[in-house]
């Protein structure tokens, strides 16, 4: 089964706080992991994508994100936190439809608040 | 400037009915596509494009027809509406299709609303 879980619905925290959203996939192959986010008003914009190779990716607007293969993991960071970050984030696993054609499978996504 | 644009942004539509959904890119890409975000629920693939032709379908309803006019565009026409089509529809596109870890670029969406 491909399947994308992203545990929380929304996360809080305080200007100038380190945040993690949490990202967990399900796939049998090597996976093929990204971070959307959705800003309020816009539309989702892509922020990062792990392919192969250092397991910490590096995105725009200070966001990285680091694929844990041991748990199946693809978290996303940011130190520190600005109160412009608050917005929906997705996390996506490109997985097939049949054959070499690929899909992208989302997350619910999680809401950020980052209070002044 | 938003480079994909989706009309209209708000829609209702009464059960039964027929719409079309609008969806424009001016990013020169040659693969375009719809997602499903329904309510408590991930964005979901629907369809994709390339070079105007139909490539792929996840879509168990016949219902559900793109139909694409020109290379840079992508309507999604329904009939027969059901309440549960309620949904905000995005449309996306990226340079080619079926190449792997391709960023997709999206538009606002058009939130559609079926009494």
């Amino acid at each position: 089964a491909q399947s994308v879980d992203q545990p929380d619905a929304h996360v809080t925290l305080y200007e100038g706080a380190s945040l993690e959203l949490r990202c967990s996939y399900s796939y049998s192959a090597a996976p093929y992991l990204f971070w959307y986010v959705q800003y309020p008003g816009q539309s989702l914009q892509f922020l990062l994508k792990y392919i192969t190779g250092d397991a910490v990716v590096k995105g725009t607007k200070g966001f990285e994100a680091e694929f844990r293969k041991s748990n199946s993991s693809f978290n996303l960071k940011k130190s520190p936190a600005h109160w412009s970050d608050s917005a929906k984030y997705f996390c996506a696993l490109e997985g097939f439809i049949t054959g070499n054609t690929r899909k992208l499978i989302f997350g619910l996504g999680t809401t950020l608040q980052v209070q002044p | 400037d938003p480079k994909i644009i989706q009309k209209p942004k708000y829609l209702v539509a009464v059960t039964g009915s027929e719409k079309i959904l609008i969806c424009e890119q001016y990013l020169g890409h040659n693969a375009m596509y719809w997602y499903r975000q329904s309510a408590k629920k991930p964005l979901e693939f629907m369809f994709s494009y390339s070079y105007q032709k139909l490539m792929d379908n996840q879509t168990a309803s016949s219902r559900f027809q793109p139909q694409s006019s020109k290379k840079n565009h992508l309507d999604l026409q329904i009939t027969a509406l059901k309440p549960d089509d309620s949904a905000t529809y995005f449309c996306a596109s990226s340079q080619d299709r079926g190449v792997s870890n391709e960023r997709l670029f999206f538009g606002h969406g058009t939130k559609l609303s079926v009494l």
